[in-house]
């Protein structure tokens, strides 16, 4: 079993849906990233979190540490938006990020 | 975020020859750098922990004579793919560590925009 696990693998919307990214780990962490990675590779941090929820524009981040579990929301969801979304933890005893294996986003116009 | 940036972006280079990779922290020091290997629609994967003025850290699996690292200042590691071949075609990515940012933030790694290899 992964120690970061995504859900979904993949996810086709339509423009302007309300879109839900799920990960959940099971090793102790100190914080926790969502990545976003567009086709031409290049990776951007959307969130890093320890706790609580973070917004950014339309992008919610929460993190519930008790139940060791992740999500990332996108509202109004748009083409642009299409990519890939990676969850990555940090361990508790070390700098090393562990990621997931990623979800497939495609927003539909 | 801190800007990260990776030089080429892109490569194509004939088997045999070596090929060297440069990822440099534009905005801040970062003593610890890491360099990451990504085949087609799989996750990202841990090669080597550079840290500065001493030897990388390979994870089990890395070749550490065939992916040479060099941290050889605060804001610039390099990776040499020596002797490549078809199979390490890949795209690499490297990343900088900040262990303070501030606000709260700690242990955060921004990443370089990444070099796609490939290898004829």
């Amino acid at each position: 079993k992964n120690e970061v696990e995504q859900s979904p693998q993949n996810l086709t919307a339509q423009e302007g849906e309300f879109i839900t990214i799920n990960c959940s780990y099971s090793v102790g962490i100190s914080a926790l990233h969502w990545l976003q990675q567009h086709p031409g590779g290049g990776i951007v941090s959307l969130f890093m979190l320890s706790s609580g929820k973070k917004k950014h524009g339309r992008l919610i981040a929460t993190i519930n540490i008790q139940e060791k579990h992740s999500s990332l929301h996108i509202t109004a969801s748009h083409p642009r938006d299409s990519a890939v979304y990676i969850c990555a933890v940090i361990m508790d005893s070390s700098y090393k990020l562990i990621f997931g294996s990623g979800t497939r986003l495609l927003v539909r116009p | 975020g801190a800007v990260v940036s990776q030089h080429p972006s892109r490569v194509i280079c004939k088997s045999g020859t070596s090929v060297k990779i440069e990822c440099r922290s534009l905005d801040f020091q970062a003593t610890t750098m890491f360099w990451y290997r990504q085949f087609p629609k799989q996750s990202l994967m841990l090669m080597a922990t550079s840290n500065e003025g001493s030897k990388a850290t390979y994870e089990q699996g890395v070749e550490k004579d065939k992916f040479l690292i060099n941290h050889a200042s605060l804001t610039l590691s390099t990776l040499t793919v020596t002797s490549a071949h078809p199979e390490d075609s890949s795209f690499y990515i490297c990343s900088a560590y900040r262990p303070w940012a501030g606000q709260g933030l700690y242990n955060e790694q921004f990443f370089g925009p990444g070099t796609r290899l490939t290898v004829l």
